[in-house]
């Protein structure tokens, strides 16, 4: 099935630091989104992306839909201790012509904030 | 505004023993979903319904079932626990599947 590649696993940065993530797919999805999960918690939406080359910012947040559509990164500037959590990348599946809004989600990046 | 309610937040299970995860949502919205997480292993499709009476497979349904009589709720019934089945389950929904999920809180199930 399809699949996503993210990376990396896991990141361990000093407060302030900036922090880049990505996602690359063997195929092709019209939307791309970034969740994060808070320990304990479900996955919240940070942000989505709705077409090839959008790149779309919340606060400190930026996201980039990529021209061939197979990938997207995710950047946090300045980062802060309350960034920490694990971030998800995931693309709107479009396999088939009915639209069953399947998700499919990369394995995660572990975010960790040295204060 | 509740969102995705999911219950029991935590729950143990013996090998053999049946249990139904229960999920509402008060949004209206028609496509639902189920996803276990597995550490290091992001968010697995276990089953999805587009509307009330209509349920269907995702990549991983072997050992559940699910039902959808109404828009609102979408339970997962665990029936003969195996260790494999310990995770942590999130339900999730979405209008027709666009502008991504609202997730619940999750259920964290141990089967001992």
């Amino acid at each position: 099935g399809q699949q996503l590649n993210q990376s990396p696993q896991s990141m361990f940065i000093q407060e302030g630091e900036d922090v880049s993530m990505n996602c690359t797919s063997s195929s092709i999805f019209n939307t791309w989104l970034w969740y994060k999960q808070d320990p304990g918690e479900g996955p919240v939406l940070l942000i989505a992306l709705y077409k090839a080359g959008e790149l779309t910012s919340n606060g400190r947040l930026t996201a980039q839909f990529g021209i061939t559509r197979k990938d997207s990164f995710l950047n946090i500037s300045a980062s802060i201790p309350s960034d920490v959590g694990i971030y998800f990348c995931a693309g709107l599946d479009l396999m088939g012509s009915s639209n069953t809004g399947k998700l499919i989600f990369g394995q995660g990046t572990t975010l960790q904030v040295k204060p | 505004n509740a969102g995705v309610t999911q219950t029991p937040k935590f729950r143990i299970l013996k090998i053999g023993q049946s249990m139904t995860l229960q999920c509402t949502q008060d949004m209206n919205h028609n496509y639902m979903y189920w996803y276990r997480q597995d550490p290091g292993m992001g968010l697995k499709l276990i089953y999805y319904s587009v509307g009330a009476g209509i349920t269907d497979k995702g990549e991983v349904p072997n050992g559940y079932n699910v039902s959808r009589s109404t828009t609102e709720d979408f339970p997962l019934r665990l029936e003969l626990a195996a260790p494999s089945q310990t995770s942590v389950y999130f339900c999730a929904s979405s209008y027709r599947g666009k502008h991504g999920y609202t997730f619940g809180s999750g259920t964290r199930l141990t089967v001992v």
